[in-house]
């Protein structure tokens, strides 16, 4: 089956600093990859689609200069949380889509800023 | 509001029981997924339904479509304590997901 990864699993930082999360597809390219939030005991928000080799697509609400997005090729795309504060506390998924539109999604990153 | 309703939020039940989780909307979808989550984890798809009155097996798991496609139900019979998690289901609404509150399910022994 498709298996996406996420790296790191987990990250503390402090607040002000810019942390980097990774999201790989492992055995499959992906044009598309989407980037959720989630909340303890919640469901996923989508936060932004991410399109190789173009601008990233963000939801109502989403700030894009915060939360900087790059899908530099068909198997990595990348979220960056800019300027980090306590509030961008949370769990990360991202999922990466297959030729039959599916989404598989990552493990998740657990974000804690201090 | 939510584009999918799910229900109920939270259920606690006895190793051996039944239940039936709800996903409700007013919006057509061309297909919907069941997902389960475990604490720390991503989502795992269970099954992804696509015909209107469709319904799908998985082992103790009972899927299934309306014929609006505007609803889905998961049924578990007999459930058991590896059954706890987090159940969501999702909606394709052209290239993105939609996803609904999501349903704490806890068995216990």
């Amino acid at each position: 089956g498709a298996v996406v990864s996420q790296h790191p699993s987990w990250v503390i930082c402090k607040s002000g600093t810019s942390v980097k999360i990774e999201c790989r597809s492992l055995d499959f390219q992906a044009t598309t990859m989407f980037w959720y939030r989630q909340f303890p005991k919640q469901s996923l928000m989508l936060m932004a689609t991410s399109n190789e080799g173009s601008k990233a697509t963000y939801e109502q609400g989403v700030e894009k200069d915060k939360f900087l997005i790059n899908h530099a090729s068909l198997t990595l795309s990348t979220l960056t949380v800019t300027s980090a504060h306590p509030e961008d506390s949370s769990f990360y998924i991202c999922s990466a889509q297959g030729r039959g539109n599916e989404q598989f999604f990552g493990p998740g990153t657990r974000l804690t800023v201090l | 509001t939510q584009l999918l309703e799910q229900s109920p939020q939270f259920l606690s039940i006895q190793e051996g029981e039944n239940l039936t989780v709800y996903c409700n909307s007013s919006s057509v979808f061309s297909s919907l997924q069941w997902y389960r989550q475990e604490p720390g984890e991503g989502p795992v798809l269970l099954v992804t339904v696509v015909t209107g009155g469709e319904v799908k097996k998985l082992k103790r798991l009972t899927f299934q479509f309306g014929d609006a496609r505007k609803d889905s139900s998961l049924h578990i019979t007999a459930a058991q304590p590896g059954d706890t998690g987090l159940y969501l289901c999702a909606g394709d609404r052209g290239n993105k997901l939609v996803f609904g509150a999501g349903t704490i399910l806890r068995v216990k022994s």
